[in-house]
């Protein structure tokens, strides 16, 4: 199958200017999450969706930062904006739920987006 | 926050086995033992998981010690492709009544780095 999409791979933005990522989940898996990882660190959540609804939010900074699941498909992740410390990784993932959801389902990750701010 | 604790680095030689320690004294009875490693530019991977029987999959083996607040992940015969970061991470049982708790908290993990 598939894997989860992320675009783009790597950006260089100046502080103070916007950006957004993009991810596409696998097919048929309802739950996406956003995680950003600093250099050094292991990632850390920053929102998570259930198909088009946002299930927790809670440390995402939501003075700069947004996201969207119109659709209960794809995602996007804006940053507006970009400071020096929003430099990370930003990985996409996402999992199978439902009331059969067995326990041994892992999350899949994408290859992320590596942000720079300069 | 984390609620595992794992040495910051290992070595290990190629093609013994790597022994991967992970200390959860706080873990509780609905709560599962997760590993992933995050090779490098990628994302993390699932390796393995469980709750109190030792498991063994085509990666990995994982060792529960019967009280529960320890585990050790192994890798039988490592290879230079296993050289990543590995997480430990506890995760409810129950995902139906945790309904939106299914977040994974990853803590600093272990990097370990194959030796040839």
């Amino acid at each position: 199958e598939a894997g989860v999409a992320q675009s783009p791979r790597y950006k260089i933005i100046e502080k103070r200017q916007s950006v957004a990522f993009w991810c596409n989940p696998i097919s048929g898996h309802a739950t996406l999450y956003w995680y950003q990882q600093i250099l050094g660190q292991g990632p850390k959540l920053l929102i998570q969706f259930q198909n088009n609804g946002v299930v927790d939010d809670s440390q995402l900074p939501k003075d700069r930062f947004s996201a969207e699941r119109l659709k209960g498909v794809d995602s996007t992740l804006k940053i507006q904006p970009a400071k020096l410390e929003d430099s990370a990784v930003y990985l996409c993932a996402s999992s199978y739920w439902g009331h059969a959801y067995p326990a041994n389902y892992g999350y899949t990750f994408g290859s992320g987006t590596r942000l720079t701010v300069v | 926050d984390a609620k595992t604790t794992q040495p910051p680095s290992m070595d290990c030689a190629e093609g013994r086995a790597a022994n991967l320690p992970c200390n959860h004294s706080t873990i509780s009875g609905n709560e599962y033992v997760y590993w992933y490693r995050q090779i490098h530019s990628q994302g993390p991977q699932y390796i393995i998981h469980g709750l109190k029987n030792n498991e063994t999959n085509e990666m990995a083996s994982l060792i529960i010690t019967e009280d529960r607040k320890s585990s050790t992940l192994i890798l039988p015969h490592a290879t230079l492709r296993d050289t990543a970061v590995y997480y430990c991470i506890v995760r409810p049982r129950d995902f139906i009544s945790n309904f939106g708790n299914e977040k994974l908290t990853f803590g600093t993990g272990t990097r370990l780095t194959i030796i040839p």
